[in-house]
């Protein structure tokens, strides 16, 4: 299976410790997206890289979150100093950008992260 | 702010049952897509609408993007309870140079057996 990978599929921590995510893209795609979705509502967007530059960051994303994909291909989203509401699913997606602005995303099966 | 706004929120439906989900904005897009997420996992791409009026079918499920690109439907014939699920369309904005991609606020179905 060649689809969008993420690890760890669960994650429990307590409040304040530092968590971190990996996602790993469908390898011939250069955008990669971090959104994070909780119970009921659709994924929230916090952040993409195309290639590996960041070009777009989301207010969401405070200054406790930081994201990297260092050679274009994987990415990894920190969280330190968790705090109960990052309690959530994080998603990471990736896409090509087609002619005429055609982009479709292809997802992961997430990380749900719980925060005691 | 770009808002893409679904209805109905929920909906609960008997099996054989058919149904229509829109998603609305007051943006033009220049590409949709139209997602189904089961519970845990990661939403799965259904289908892309690109051109004003275009009408795409997969099975039993019709999706259709407006004319102005501004709105889209999902139309589900004969629900089956494998269709339950949380649907979510989502929008490509050209803004900038770049694309912003938005997704709507989801219509969670389920069909009763």
């Amino acid at each position: 299976d060649t689809g969008v990978s993420q690890d760890p599929r669960h994650k429990i921590t307590k409040r304040g410790q530092n968590v971190t995510f990996r996602c790993d893209p469908i390898s011939e795609h250069n955008r990669l997206y971090w959104y994070r979705q909780t119970l009921g509502q659709g994924p929230e967007f916090l952040t993409y890289f195309q290639n590996e530059a960041q070009l777009e960051k989301s207010r969401l994303l405070s200054d406790r979150f930081s994201a990297e994909r260092p050679k274009g291909s994987f990415s990894t989203l920190e969280i330190q100093r968790t705090e109960q509401g990052d309690s959530a699913m994080y998603l990471c997606a990736s896409s090509l950008v087609g002619r005429d602005g055609l982009v479709e995303q292809f997802f992961g099966p997430g990380t749900r992260l719980t925060v005691l | 702010t770009q808002l893409l706004e679904q209805s109905p929120q929920f909906l609960s439906i008997q099996e054989g049952e058919n149904l229509t989900v829109y998603c609305n904005s007051s943006s033009v897009f220049s590409s949709l897509q139209w997602y189904r997420q089961e519970p845990g996992e990661g939403p799965v791409l259904l289908v892309t609408v690109v051109t004003g009026g275009e009408v795409k079918k997969l099975k039993r499920l019709t999706f259709q993007f407006g004319d102005a690109r501004k709105d889209s439907s999902l139309h589900i014939t004969a629900a089956q309870p494998g269709d339950t699920g949380l649907y979510l369309c989502a929008g490509a904005l050209a803004f900038s140079g770049t694309y912003k991609y938005i997704f709507g606020t989801g219509t969670r179905l389920k069909v009763l057996a």
